[in-house]
């Protein structure tokens, strides 16, 4: 059973491209997770999604960034206009479907951005 | 709320115990503990629901005291491959789909 897979590992994009990241869940999970981690500090939520569906997107700015995951293929976090702030490690996390509160999440090995 | 974790750093001996602990001003549903190395994924270790349990995975383990919101690891003989840096995650909702961690305890242990 393959994990959550995450593309591409690393990404380089000058000030003012965007960038895509996809994440793959592992078989059988309905639920992703998009985290952001700058060098030396820990995971930040950013969205949280179902198929089709944005359940909580509390912790993803406002302006240039948005989330997918649509019927069909991965999900996609899309960053417009980045800008070197932007640089960081993206982790995506996939958990199954459920309404038990006690499900682990996944994470993929993570996408690295670097804006340059 | 951000979970406070403590120490942020500890620097053990192979065999030495260590203790790494989380705090939330808030009531807490659960506390998810993960461990990641440098470069890698985050690595799910366990859950703790409220209700004190302890769980153990190999020889670690973790406690949860509800009264006091605040869940502790420990990691006992530790081994060379325990190093990495500890993140507890917490969930308010009860739903464990909306985690806030903390800002991590980098542990390394020494030959």
């Amino acid at each position: 059973n393959a994990g959550v897979m995450q593309n591409p590992r690393h990404l380089v994009r000058r000030r003012g491209q965007e960038a895509r990241l996809r994440c793959s869940p592992m078989k059988g999970h309905s639920h992703v997770y998009w985290y952001r981690q700058l060098p030396e500090e820990g995971l930040k939520f950013m969205v949280y999604l179902q198929k089709e569906n944005i359940i909580d997107e509390s912790g993803m700015p406002k302006e240039r960034f948005s989330a997918e995951f649509p019927k069909e293929g991965p999900s996609i976090l899309r960053i417009q206009q980045v800008v070197r702030g932007d640089s960081a490690a993206y982790f995506c996390a996939s958990s199954p479907p459920g309404v038990q509160g006690t499900y682990e999440q996944y994470f993929g090995p993570g996408t690295r951005l670097t804006v340059t | 709320q951000q979970p406070v974790q403590s120490p942020q750093a500890v620097i053990l001996r192979e065999g030495e115990d260590a203790v790494i602990n989380c705090s939330s001003s808030k009531a807490l549903y659960s506390v998810h503990w993960y461990r990641q190395k440098h470069g890698e994924a985050p690595v799910f270790l366990m859950i703790l629901l409220k209700g004190g349990e302890q769980k153990g995975h190999e020889k670690i383990s973790a406690s949860f005291n509800e009264k006091k919101q605040q869940s502790s690891l420990y990691l006992t003989a530790s081994q060379l491959s325990y190093s990495g840096t500890y993140f507890c995650g917490t969930d308010r909702s009860g739903s464990a789909r909306q985690l806030t961690f903390g800002s991590g305890t980098q542990l390394t242990v020494l030959p």
